[in-house]
């Protein structure tokens, strides 16, 4: 099973600010199917990123992935008040199918 | 606009059983591969079973390997898990997810929650 450790487990940052969120893999992640998910309080996860790079469909151009093999990032430009949620990434390279622990972008 | 609709959740004493569904509707259903995706209170997301669009191949974490049955009836759009022999630690929300292109999950439903407690 691929572990993804995701960091840091929580990002501070003022409206306006640049996040960079990290996922690394316990092995090589096959074909980049690594994914980037946001998630906020009561709602279900929402597709940010896949295939490591590719924005999901209606995602603003301000979120952007990165990464090949075991180390992966998730940058968001400039923050908007509604981005300041949970993220997690998740590998999708073979069956076991495995999510990291999860990032919370909060207000500072 | 692709719509998954779970259903199914509720109370249920450790032991016992649960069957969750998920109405999937405005996509080619039979096309695409669907999984199971649960989130303890306060805590990450696991995917606890797969099933491909023609159901003839099945995935299942080890945490609910021999409990848990993922089916999907394609005539009617819909998917299913079984749940047996259920623990504490099933406690969750449960959300259905379609698989996109080369497998990440485009669609979630809103989720169905499972609270197993005497």
């Amino acid at each position: 099973e691929i572990v993804l450790t995701q960091s840091p487990g929580t990002l501070s940052l003022s409206p306006g600010e640049r996040a960079t969120l990290s996922c690394r893999a316990s092995q090589s992640v096959t074909s980049s199917y690594l994914a980037w998910y946001q998630q906020k309080p009561g709602q279900a996860p929402r597709l940010l990123i896949y295939g490591a790079s590719s924005r999901a469909t209606d995602i603003p151009d301000r979120f952007s992935g990165s990464g090949s093999g075991t180390d992966f990032t998730l940058t968001i430009s400039r923050l908007e008040p509604e981005d300041f949620a949970v993220y997690y990434c998740q590998q999708y390279g073979n069956s076991r199918r495995t999510f990291g622990q999860g990032t919370k972008v909060e207000i500072k | 606009e692709v719509q998954l609709l779970e259903s199914g959740g509720g109370l249920v004493q450790p032991g016992g059983s649960l069957r969750l569904s998920c109405a999937a509707s405005e996509f080619a259903f039979s096309t695409y591969a669907m999984s199971w995706v649960r989130q303890a209170p306060g805590k990450g997301l696991e995917c606890v079973s797969t099933i491909s669009g023609s159901g003839d191949s099945t995935y299942y974490a080890d945490s609910v390997k021999g409990r848990f049955t993922i089916s999907r009836d394609n005539s009617k759009n819909t998917l299913y898990v079984q749940m047996n022999i259920l623990r504490a630690e099933d406690t969750a929300v449960y959300y259905c997810a379609k698989h996109g292109r080369a497998g990440s999950f485009d669609y979630w439903g809103q989720g169905t929650l499972v609270t197993v407690s005497s």
